[in-house]
């Protein structure tokens, strides 16, 4: 079945450092995906997305990547910070959206 | 623009009680979805609901129940509970669905315990 996966369950930086972190699916014909954040006790809150026409987009401190040829898609924070410390989910669309298992990200201060 | 609301944020109930959750989507958003959350085993789909209509379930069982008023609120009910059933659940609302490679925006999300 249609699947997408995070190939780290955690994930520790050094504040200031850049952070990536990894998504792979398996549907080719996901046309749209998404990145969201989740803080404890709240729900997951949209950071970026990106459609399968771009390989690249970038938000503030966020780039999203996209390579369709092996089907994986990958999340940079520039200057990583505490409030960044969260677990980050990615998306991806078919007949329902299918999500990965997540990545906790902790900053070390 | 008020974000997607659910309510209550907090249940506990007993095993074989029933429960209703409830959503309302952002503004103009038609449809809705549902996911349950737990630790082990992530965020899995429930149902999707777009002008009132069922458009796509998940592998759960029957007694998992939804609903989608014409004002787009939802409902999702759970009857006969188990102690598994314990988990935070999300509604997510988005303009026209996944399908149409809309973005989804989440609640905050109803935490249920089933003691």
């Amino acid at each position: 079945g249609e699947s997408v996966g995070l190939h780290l369950p955690t994930l520790s930086v050094q504040e200031g450092d850049n952070s990536i972190i990894n998504c792979a699916y398996s549907n080719s014909a996901s046309d749209y995906f998404i990145w969201y954040k989740q803080e404890s006790g709240k729900g997951p809150q949209f950071i970026i997305d990106i459609r399968s026409n771009m390989d690249k987009r970038q938000g503030q401190r966020v780039t999203v990547l996209l390579n369709k040829t092996v089907k994986h898609l990958s999340l940079q924070i520039a200057a990583t910070q505490p409030g960044d410390s969260a677990v980050y989910f990615c998306a991806g669309n078919g007949n329902q959206f299918y999500f990965g298992t997540g990545t906790s990200l902790t900053v070390i201060p | 623009k008020a974000g997607v609301t659910q309510t209550p944020r907090y249940l506990i109930k007993t095993r074989g009680q029933q429960v209703t959750l409830s959503c309302s989507p952002i503004s103009g958003h038609r449809s809705v979805s549902w996911y349950q959350q737990t630790p082990g085993q992530g965020l899995q789909f429930l149902f999707e609901y777009f002008s009132e209509t069922q458009r796509n379930k998940g592998n759960f069982p029957g007694r998992f129940s939804g609903r989608q008023f014409s004002n787009s609120r939802s409902e999702m009910n759970v009857s006969t509970l188990e102690l598994g059933d314990s988990a935070l659940y999300l509604c997510a609302s988005s303009s026209f669905g996944s399908a149409w490679g809309d973005t989804q925006y989440f609640g905050p999300g109803t935490r249920l315990t089933v003691l």
